[in-house]
């Protein structure tokens, strides 16, 4: 399966501040998602990085708050705006679909945990 | 729409005991089904899925699966528990543009 890295692995902020969390596959892909995972809970799909064209957000996700790119196909962009304490959570990027992932599966890169201050 | 319950937040065996972890779902369409599992500070590694094929899913680890349409199930187990099982595990099911619903997660723990 793909390698996926994401930078930075951890990182604590500042209220206000934002953070850009970069997801890398070592192969093209398909299909890229962000997802969020909240301090002792599942996670929830933030949204789907579009390659080209602007990402598909889900309920209660909005673009001015979670800004996302995709340049290419092995390459993402989520950025949390204007941060709060409620940002909290381990954010993840995953993949599927392309010339070496089936589309009926996923695979997720190993996480960034933000903290808030 | 598709929806996915785990029951038990949190699962605890002994070591070398069975393990079941239970999970239900809600599926207007047949659905694909997948657990995962989450070791502490890792990221989400794929145990197995359920994709409309055999009905006795096996994965990694020596952990399996039974998809139930009747009993819209698809519960995970292992015979015998290890302590490098100790975890997060997810079970997930796909919706529609291959996204994923999570299931609220149960927590193992395996006790020597």
């Amino acid at each position: 399966s793909a390698v996926i890295s994401q930078k930075p692995s951890r990182d604590i902020c500042q209220r206000g501040t934002s953070l850009t969390i970069q997801c890398q596959v070592d192969s093209q892909v398909t299909m890229m998602f962000w997802y969020r995972q909240q301090p002792g809970q599942s996670l929830t799909l933030i949204a789907t990085a579009n390659q080209g064209s602007e990402a598909t957000y889900e309920s209660g996700f909005v673009i001015d708050k979670f800004p996302i790119s995709r340049p290419n196909l092995t390459f993402s962009t989520l950025t949390v705006s204007n941060m709060s304490p409620e940002d909290s959570s381990i954010y993840l990027c995953s993949l599927s679909g392309g010339p070496l992932h089936s589309y009926n599966e996923q695979f997720f890169g190993p996480g960034t945990r933000l903290t808030v201050l | 729409a598709q929806s996915v319950t785990q029951l038990g937040s949190h699962v605890s065996v002994s070591e070398g005991a069975l393990v079941l972890l239970r999970c239900n779902y809600s599926s207007s369409v047949p659905p694909y089904l997948f657990w995962y599992v989450q070791y502490p500070n890792q990221g989400l590694q794929l145990l197995l899925k359920y994709t409309s094929a055999a009905t006795l899913v096996k994965g990694i680890n020596g952990f399996e699966a039974e998809f139930k349409k009747s009993e819209t199930s698809f519960h995970l187990t292992k015979p015998s528990a290890h302590m490098s099982d100790a975890a997060e595990y997810f079970c997930a099911v796909t919706r529609t543009g291959g996204k994923l619903i999570f299931g609220q997660g149960t927590e193992l723990s395996v006790k020597p």
